[in-house]
C-alpha cells in the first residue's frame, strides 16, 4: 500500500533554515509528481511546492517563493523541502502528498503522508 | 488565483441526516473540482474527484454534484465515523491548486 512518510520538523528561530523529508513507497515513485501542503494550527489547507516526476519542472505559492526549494531524489524514493529564512507565519503541518497523475501531474492528491510540524519561534 | 468560496464553515447534524456542503468557484473550472475529508489530528484524505467521482474505498453514502460554478458534496446518511472537516480544492487553473476554506462537521 501507499505510504508517505514525512521527517525533518522541529522547533527553529525565524530567519533559519530547516529540511523536511517525505519516504515513499508502495507505488513507483519515478513515475508521479509530488506536492508539499501545508496547514497553520487552526486553519485550513494551503499548497506549497510541486515538483514533477523527472524534477525537471518546480511550482511554488507566491507566499514560499524564494525562500523554499523542493527536490527529489528517485534512487531513494523521497521527496525534500528545503526552508530557509523561515518567518513565525511558516508555523504549519507540513504534508507531502502524492498527485494522482502518472507522469503528467493532475494537480491533485490522492494520499498524504501524516505531516511533521514546523514551528518558527524565537 | 481561483478562489474557492465553500459553505458553511460549519454545521451540526444528527446521525441518519442528509448533510450538503458547498463549494463556489470565482470562476468555470470545468469539473476539477476534488472533495478532502479530514478528521482531528489526521491528514486528509481524499473522498471524490473531479466532481462526481468516488475514490476506491470511499463510502457510497458521499457523492458529488455540480452546477454551473457551484460544487456540492453531499453526505446521505451522516455516520458518526463522518465527524470531520471538509474541503474543496480545484486545480483547473495552475498555479497554484486551492482550497476552500473548510466546513467542519458536527454531531448535533
Amino acid at each position: 500500500q501507499v505510504q508517505l512518510v514525512e521527517s525533518g520538523g522541529g522547533v527553529v528561530q525565524p530567519g533559519r533554515s530547516l529540511r523536511l523529508s517525505c519516504a515513499a513507497s508502495g507505488f513507483t515513485f519515478g513515475g508521479f509528481a509530488m506536492h508539499w501542503v501545508r496547514q497553520a494550527p487552526g486553519k485550513g489547507l494551503e499548497w506549497a511546492a510541486f515538483i514533477s516526476y523527472d524534477g525537471s519542472n518546480k511550482y511554488y505559492a507566491d507566499s514560499v517563493e524564494g525562500r523554499f526549494t523542493i527536490s527529489r531524489d528517485n534512487s531513494k524514493n523521497t521527496v525534500y523541502l528545503q526552508l530557509n529564512s523561515l518567518r513565525p507565519e511558516d508555523t504549519a503541518v507540513y504534508y507531502c502528498a502524492k498527485d494522482a497523475g502518472y507522469i503528467y501531474g493532475r494537480a491533485y492528491f490522492d494520499y498524504w503522508g501524516q505531516g511533521t510540524l514546523v514551528t518558527v519561534s524565537s | 488565483d481561483i478562489q474557492m468560496t465553500q459553505s458553511p464553515s460549519s454545521l451540526s447534524a444528527s446521525v441518519g441526516d442528509r448533510v450538503t456542503i458547498t463549494c463556489q468557484a470565482s470562476q468555470d473550472i470545468n469539473n476539477f473540482l476534488n472533495w478532502y475529508q479530514q478528521k482531528p489530528g489526521k491528514a486528509p484524505r481524499l473522498l471524490i474527484y473531479d466532481a462526481f467521482n468516488l475514490k476506491t474505498g470511499v463510502p457510497p453514502r458521499f457523492s458529488g454534484t455540480k452546477s454551473g460554478t457551484e460544487f456540492t458534496l453531499t453526505i446521505s446518511s451522516l455516520q458518526p465515523e463522518d465527524i470531520a472537516t471538509y474541503y474543496c480544492q480545484q486545480y483547473d487553473n495552475l498555479p497554484p491548486p486551492t482550497f476552500g476554506g473548510g466546513t467542519k462537521v458536527e454531531m448535533k
